[in-house]
């Protein structure tokens, strides 16, 4: 057990509808990273959130949206979903930004109907 | 543009033997590696990290080489155990601008032990 919660487990959901994904870091750890895997890209960075603030991002989509809250948890919100949305979320967490390691979640499975 | 590959999909070898995963990287502005092992249904586990300016870390049964010049990394498993049995996935990061800690990840390799 990482320490890191994801929830849900699972979404199914149809094109065009919006869903918010929900990571509660490890206890202590202050950034938040959100990966996503598909079948043929393997896991690739999103964004990361340190404190409460954005600080890098990567292929973040403009419909997806992510924000870290006072008490450290952090959503991922994507809309207008498409079938190439269809996806493993991870969520990732670790104390600080320095050189240490990030510790995952087990994934949110999003499907796209 | 890949920049850190796994170029074995799979590999298979005898419990007790050593298993030896492999990783290339292209850019140079990586200075931190990281492996992974991912079991079906979970999220990847944290094993073993090196920083660029060693060669080598020992932790237990596992030791990553880093060997800069070539841009290559590796991991060793000795002994291999069944429970060893899972993807692994090589990862690097280069620190960005205010220490971002954004890893890039290989698209894994599939390690079975046979007992």
């Amino acid at each position: 057990d990482s320490g890191v919660t994801q929830t849900p487990k699972h979404l199914i959901t149809a094109t065009g509808q919006r869903v918010t994904l929900r990571c509660s870091p490890r206890s202590g750890d202050l950034s938040v990273y959100w990966y996503q895997q598909s079948l043929d890209q393997g896991l690739q960075f999103l964004i990361q959130y340190y404190n409460g603030e954005e600080r890098a991002k990567g292929n973040i989509l403009e419909r997806f949206s992510a924000q870290q809250f006072p008490d450290l948890h952090s959503e991922l919100n994507l809309s207008s979903l498409e079938l190439g949305d269809s996806a493993l979320y991870f969520c990732a967490s670790s104390v600080g930004i320095s050189r240490e390691p990030q510790h995952f979640g087990d994934g949110t499975r999003l499907s796209i109907l | 543009d890949q920049q850190v590959k796994q170029n074995s999909p799979s590999l298979s070898v005898q419990e007790g033997r050593i298993s030896i995963l492999n990783c290339d990287y292209t850019n140079s502005m990586f200075d931190y590696f990281l492996w992974y092992k991912k079991y079906p249904a979970e999220g990847p586990t944290f094993l073993i990290s090196i920083s660029s300016i060693k060669d080598k870390n020992e932790d237990g049964r596992f030791t990553v080489f880093l060997n800069k010049s070539a841009k290559h990394l590796s991991l060793h498993i000795v002994p291999s155990q069944p429970g060893d049995s899972a993807v692994y996935f090589c990862a690097a990061s280069a620190g960005g601008e205010g220490g971002s800690e954004k890893l890039v990840f290989g698209k894994g390799t599939k390690l079975t032990v046979n007992p």
